[in-house]
């Protein structure tokens, strides 16, 4: 059974790094074909994917958003991890973790998301 | 980047209704297109794949079409459990969601 489940600070400042961490079970970040994306979601509007890390460690950006993300991975722990630089009030959603395939392509199985609020 | 324009924004229909929304992208996307569901307070729930594949539990009454850059996802017959939004999603260059169709009972 795969499941995922995301973990963030709540709250933070703005100017700050937004560190989020993704756990999760019946999947290994070290077989072939494996990945976890994120995908964020403003209260009330659409989805926006963020960054894609792979079993290979290859890793895919949002071009509007690359120069602030920073994905990684820990295999050993089942984990996977997102940073973003220098956040501000827009930054401000629900962070979903996925697990994705190469070959498939989508994302089929999702966290809960964690809510992640941007305030001075 | 490849842009996905996805209608309606919102859609209102009747219990027993045909609904249709669709979503088209800035260039060919060779059918790489998904469909999800979003109820209120839950992450999406995957419907469809490779545009018209259904996934192993999601009713019939789902079904999707498409080539190139024009796509449509359909709802025979509403019930009540449909009522949600539905999002697009390209994969076949990057990712990109389109930006949702909100479904709600007339």
């Amino acid at each position: 059974q795969v499941t995922l489940k995301e973990s963030g600070p709540g709250i933070l400042q703005p100017s700050q790094t937004l560190s989020l961490t993704c756990t999760f079970s019946g999947f290994s970040l070290s077989t072939y074909g494996m990945g976890v994306g994120w995908i964020r979601q403003p209260s009330g509007k659409g989805l926006e994917w963020l960054a894609n890390i792979w079993w290979d460690d290859d890793k895919y950006y949002n071009p509007s958003l690359k120069n602030r993300l920073t994905i990684s991975k820990d295999t050993s722990n089942n984990q996977a991890f997102l940073k973003i630089t220098n956040v501000d009030t827009a930054d401000t959603a629900t962070y979903y973790c996925a697990r994705i395939r190469r070959g498939g392509g989508v994302f089929a199985y999702w966290g809960q998301g964690t809510l992640v609020t941007v305030s001075s | 980047d490849i842009q996905m324009t996805q209608s309606p924004p919102s859609l209102s229909a009747s219990l027993g209704d045909k609904v249709t929304i669709t979503c088209q992208a800035s260039q060919n996307i060779n059918k790489y297109i998904a469909w999800y569901q979003q109820k209120p307070g839950k992450a999406p729930g995957l419907l469809i794949h490779y545009t018209s594949t259904l996934v192993s539990g999601i009713p019939s009454r789902f079904s999707g079409s498409g080539s190139g850059r024009d796509y449509s996802f359909s709802i025979s017959n509403v019930e009540s459990e449909d009522i949600a939004s539905y999002y697009c999603l390209q994969y076949d260059n990057s990712w990109t969601f389109g930006g949702g169709t909100k479904l709600e009972l007339k």
